[in-house]
């Protein structure tokens, strides 16, 4: 079945230190993958897609097809950082399928 | 620019009842699509719809259901509530089937 896994449900990262959140999918062909952004208080918003290759408040994805990967990166984290990350990912059938998310907390 | 635009946002129903939450899209948008968002489940899809048509439908019981009207708004209604329905439910409109969603701030539905 076509699914995104997103494997941890919280985590908790000092400031300044490196960030992580992992997600993987399951499915055979090229999917398009997202990562969402909820903050406290506001809406689900797009953070980025990995088409575009850009870099959104310091934050990378690099799509690795043979560990069918698609993890987000931050080099130093900042407390506005924190919020609730969604992976999400488009296999093809024009819907957007969403992981659990991970809630993302920054300790000063 | 007007955001996407959820109404009601809070509401409480007991099982049996039905419900229709509302949605405007942002204008221009064509795509609706509607989410039921859990703690434990995150967003899982309900329905998609673009101009007027169903495109899409996600592993959800025949009571719910959706439409969209000529100016892209759009309604979802799930009737005999239950007890499970209790969620967040999120409308996000596109431009087009594969864009950026854009997400409204969601109908809280508290099923009694």
């Amino acid at each position: 079945a076509q699914r995104v896994t997103q494997p941890e449900k919280l985590l908790s990262v000092f400031k300044g230190a490196p960030v992580e959140l992992k997600c993987n999918y399951s499915y055979s062909g090229s999917p398009e993958l997202f990562w969402y952004v909820q903050y406290s208080r506001q809406r689900l918003q797009l953070l980025l897609r990995h088409i575009s290759r850009e870099s959104i408040k310091g934050f990378t994805a690099d799509l690795n097809k043979g560990e069918t990967s698609f993890h987000l990166k931050k080099p130093f984290a900042q407390e506005e950082d924190s919020a609730m990350y969604y992976c999400a990912a488009n296999f093809g059938n024009e819907k957007l399928t969403f992981g659990t998310g991970t809630r993302l907390t920054i300790i000063p | 620019k007007a955001g996407v635009t959820q109404t009601p946002r809070y509401l409480i129903k007991t099982r049996g009842q039905q419900v229709t939450l509302s949605c405007s899209p942002i204008s221009g948008h064509r795509s609706v699509s509607w989410y039921q968002q859990t703690p434990g489940q995150g967003l899982q899809f309900l329905f998609e719809y673009f101009s007027e048509t169903q495109r899409n439908k996600g592993n959800f019981p025949g009571r719910f259901s959706g439409r969209q009207f000529s100016n892209s708004r759009s309604e979802m209604n799930v009737s005999t509530l239950e007890l499970g329905d209790s969620a967040l439910y999120l409308c996000a409109s596109s431009l087009d089937r594969t864009g950026e969603l854009f997400f409204g701030e969601g109908s809280r539905l508290t099923v009694l």
